[in-house]
């Protein structure tokens, strides 16, 4: 089964100022998509970010950037200027060819003011 | 708007019982995907499917089922409800590879 490790423990970050969530990924096939979701207390699932195996450039959307790093098979999400409402669990996630969506275990943010 | 609705916010069923948990999409996406949530642990896939009729098993299928007769709804199947199935349930749909998934409301299910 494909693996997505997420590993950081609870993070606290200061409001406006930049935070990165670390994410890992485990598949040997070569065309892959990573996403990025954030959940809020209120439970929904919100997408945030995509990034695809080959697409040469970081993927960027507003305040969220991807730092994808094919060789190292990592794709860090960097949040920039944090607000309260960032303060959630963030997913990352990746699908394969067979149309298999999987998620890590999450890394919980919480912004003080 | 892309939608997607789980037939349940709430579900308490005993020990034993077989249940159904439904989801239905409406923007003819050809995947869709049953996860369940639980503190720690994420979101694992329990099934998901690609096409009417067509079913793959993801990591934690033992005690769960499926079925897509239509392409819009999935459903879940517990065929025996136990008490360690307590847990969040979410749907998801999307429609290809590089395109996001949909998240229904999620479902909470309590077997007692």
């Amino acid at each position: 089964a494909q693996k997505i490790t997420q590993t950081q423990p609870g993070m606290f970050v200061q409001e406006k100022e930049a935070v990165t969530l670390d994410c890992t990924y485990d598949t040997s096939d070569p065309s892959y998509g990573l996403f990025w979701y954030k959940q809020p207390s209120s439970g929904e699932m919100i997408f945030l970010i995509y990034q695809g195996s080959y697409d040469q450039q970081n993927a960027t959307e507003g305040r969220y950037s991807l730092n994808f790093q094919k060789a190292r098979k990592s794709a860090n999400l960097v949040i920039s200027a944090s607000q309260l409402g960032d303060s959630a669990m963030y997913f990352c996630a990746m699908i394969r060819g067979n149309n298999r969506l999987a998620f890590g275990k999450g890394n919980q943010v919480v912004v003080i003011p | 708007d892309v939608k997607v609705t789980q037939s349940s916010r709430y579900l308490v069923k005993r020990t034993g019982e077989k249940v159904f948990l439904e989801c239905v999409q409406d923007m003819d996406h050809e995947n869709m995907f049953w996860y369940r949530q639980d503190p720690g642990l994420g979101l694992r896939l329990i099934y998901f499917s690609y096409d009417v009729k067509m079913k793959e098993k993801g990591d934690i299928p033992e005690g769960y089922s499926v079925s897509r007769e239509k392409k819009e709804r999935f459903s879940l199947i517990l065929e025996s409800a136990s008490t360690n199935q307590t847990s969040m349930y979410l749907c998801a749909s999307s429609t290809s590879l590089n395109t996001e998934a949909f998240f229904g409301q999620g479902t909470r299910l309590t077997v007692v």
